[in-house]
């Protein structure tokens, strides 16, 4: 079955502190991972998107790495601050053709970053 | 350039009456998604219009849940009648291509009492 596991479910850490968050896929075949960033009450907003030849994207504080042989992703976040705190969703696509019937959401890791 | 316009973001309805969601997507964006999380669980795939054309509707729950996308530009999905799980957050999202990256409304929380 193809799914998408993220953890932890949950995590707070205090501002200027570092983070990562875990994603493990079983999607096959397999075609490129997202991380997305969701504050409260608004949508999804993309972070950083990794074919399977990509090991690891940056996007300023936030830094993800790719293992595709373990199926494995990390979401790194540097010196968090306050603006942080959200759910951040691995959304993995499955490569069959066409639609995007195809994408695999994870439940996401709600952060919280307290002053 | 203008986001992907959904409304209203909050609906409470009764068991058993109809709601009708909208999703105006980015001017130019010939792809537009519904998407759906319900309490607890992931977001899940409801169903892709390419123009006017229904591409996939695979995720589309039941009969109950009609989604048209009237020339190609918004769409509206209606739940009728509504039931309390169709409880959860509708997500509408655009894109130029399939597969590019494509931007999520900020959605509609549907609560059915």
């Amino acid at each position: 079955k193809n799914q998408v596991e993220q953890s932890p479910q949950s995590l707070i850490i205090l501002e200027g502190k570092n983070c990562t968050l875990q994603c493990n896929y079983t999607v096959s075949p397999f075609s490129n991972l997202r991380w997305y960033k969701q504050d409260t009450g608004r949508g999804p907003v993309s972070l950083t998107i990794m074919t399977f030849s990509e090991n690891t994207k940056s996007n300023g504080r936030y830094t993800a790495t790719l293992d595709a042989d373990t199926k494995q992703s990390s979401l790194h976040i540097t010196a968090s601050q306050l603006s942080d705190s959200a759910s951040y969703i691995c959304v993995v696509t499955h490569s069959l053709g066409g639609s995007q019937g195809n994408l695999i959401f994870g439940k996401g890791t709600k952060l919280s970053v307290k002053p | 350039e203008a986001g992907v316009t959904q409304f209203p973001s909050h609906s409470v309805i009764e068991k058993g009456q109809t709601v009708t969601l909208r999703c105006d997507p980015i001017s130019g964006h010939d792809n537009l998604y519904w998407y759906r999380r319900v309490m607890g669980k992931e977001i899940k795939f409801l169903l892709h219009f390419v123009k006017e054309s229904k591409q996939d509707e695979s995720g589309m729950p039941n009969n109950r849940f009609l989604a048209e996308r009237t020339g190609g530009t918004y769409s509206t999905l209606k739940v009728q009648p509504a039931e309390l799980e169709d409880s959860g957050v509708y997500f509408c999202a655009s894109s130029q291509a399939v597969f590019e990256g494509y931007t999520f409304g900020s959605g509609t929380r549907l609560t059915v009492v």
